[in-house]
């Protein structure tokens, strides 16, 4: 079955701290990951994606992800957290072929402490 | 930078009424999403669209769902009778084709409530 599992439903940092948000599927065809965050009220913003090449992508806030593929995995990184990161993270998986659904994982609640 | 709006934001319908959620995707985008957001549960996709015609649909897209492109831009959702557990936040997405590297764009939500 095709699915996506975020292991940790709430994390809290210290601001400064470094971040890490696990991230691992099970899909049947070639995997495109993306991660998207959500901010309260807000709807869902791309942070970054991996369609092939370099296993390290980076994206849009300081934020990157590794894809490993022996892992199955596409965790989240980020050096130095700021308190405008708090909100809810998003890992999705989909398929080459456009208008294919993307599938979700059920998030990730990260909060920042001062 | 082009954004995927919705409207309206938020909608409160009786159970039973019809509703129809409406998106404005990216200009020069080609395919069209429906996904749903029940409240503490993941994203799950219902429906997309492509040159007129839906291209894929998930299981919770049954006959109750129907989606429209009327015009040039807007693409829609509607949802014939509603029930108790339609209640979700409903993201519209849209994604063109650059190369083989599809990437879908999420407009903001609407949150619908069904009493």
């Amino acid at each position: 079955a095709q699915s996506v599992t975020q292991p940790d439903i709430h994390i809290t940092v210290s601001e400064g701290a470094s971040l890490e948000l696990r991230c691992n599927y099970s899909y049947g065809a070639t995997p495109y990951l993306f991660w998207y965050v959500q901010s309260p009220g807000q709807g869902l913003q791309l942070l970054l994606k991996y369609f092939s090449g370099d296993t390290l992508v980076q994206g849009i806030k300081g934020f990157e992800a590794e894809f490993k593929r022996s892992q199955s995995s596409f965790n989240l990184r980020k050096p130095s957290v700021h308190w405008s990161d708090a909100a809810e993270y998003f890992c999705a998986v989909g398929a080459i072929q456009a208008g294919t659904a993307l599938i979700f994982g059920k998030g990730t609640t990260l909060s920042v402490s001062s | 930078e082009p954004e995927v709006t919705q409207t309206p934001s938020h909608q409160v319908t009786q159970m039973g009424q019809e509703v129809i959620l409406r998106c404005v995707p990216i200009s020069n985008h080609l395919y069209f999403y429906w996904y749903r957001q029940i409240l503490g549960q993941k994203v799950e996709f219902l429906v997309s669209f492509y040159n007129n015609e839906i291209s894929e649909k998930s299981e919770i897209f049954d006959d109750q769902f129907s989606v429209e492109r009327p015009d040039g831009s807007n693409f829609t959702l509607k949802i014939r009778s509603t029930k108790l557990e339609d209640s979700a936040m409903y993201f519209c997405a849209s994604s063109d084709l650059t190369g083989r590297q599809e990437t879908q764009y999420f407009g903001p939500g609407t949150r619908l409530l069904v009493l």
